[in-house]
């Protein structure tokens, strides 16, 4: 699975948009970016995913670029609730690769 | 569903000692995920099944560590004899086979603690 780079941390006002970057650049045709988010002792929760085209659901939307070598992850008005590690994660969606490799990710924290 | 469910939430044990910690998937999911989680390395994949056999089980640590799954709907990960540096949060996580949606979903987590 292609590697991905991310910051390590970053601040966001309550209310404000978030945008979280994600670089892959070695991601391939058949790969897929995830996004799950890890809030603090709990499980990692799933948030969303794309391959190409953009993406939207109740919890955020994913904008990969036209070559896809990176991608955004926007949470349109933060809350204090979605202070969290953030983890993008690229993989392809096949049998008998069913590995979700988790890296450092971003740990994003809303100011009030 | 009451997700993924883990027990126990928290176990503190004497080094030494034999450790077996269990997980019951979403029902329905065919392919189990044993994670550990530790501030030095993060979230490191321990060894997933699909369809209860073991498909890669090369995150295990080593031989004192060995995962089960008797049948669809229970997994275990047991450590004998325990270390202190066995101590972690170990997820399990669950999902449902195929191309598309797939993603997974995580239990609570056992934070193991080796005295």
């Amino acid at each position: 699975d292609a590697k991905t780079t991310q910051p390590p941390s970053m601040d966001c006002a309550e209310g404000r948009a978030a945008n979280l970057p994600c670089n892959h650049s070695t991601i391939s045709g058949n790969e897929y970016v995830y996004w799950y988010r890890q809030i603090h002792s709990q499980g990692p929760q799933y948030i969303i995913h794309g391959l190409k085209n953009n993406e939207t659901n109740e919890m955020a939307s994913l904008i990969i670029t036209e070559d896809r070598k990176s991608s955004t992850l926007i949470l349109p008005h933060a809350t204090l609730r979605d202070t969290a590690v953030y983890y993008c994660i690229v993989r392809a969606v096949e049998f008998g690769n069913e590995k979700l490799t988790f890296g450092t990710g971003t740990r994003l924290t809303i100011i009030p | 569903d009451a997700g993924v469910i883990q027990s126990p939430r928290h176990e503190v044990t004497e080094m030494g000692q034999e450790v077996t910690l269990r997980c019951k998937p979403i029902s329905g999911h065919n392919s189990l995920f044993w994670y550990r989680q530790t501030m030095m390395r993060g979230l490191e994949l321990l060894i997933y099944f699909n369809n209860n056999v073991p498909i890669d089980d090369s995150g295990m640590p080593e031989d004192r560590f060995s995962a089960k799954m008797p049948n669809a709907s229970f997994s275990t990960l047991k450590i004998q004899p325990s270390e202190p540096r066995d101590s972690a949060v170990y997820f399990c996580a669950s999902r449902q086979r195929g191309v598309g949606r797939t993603e997974a979903f995580f239990g609570q987590g056992t934070r193991l603690t080796v005295v």
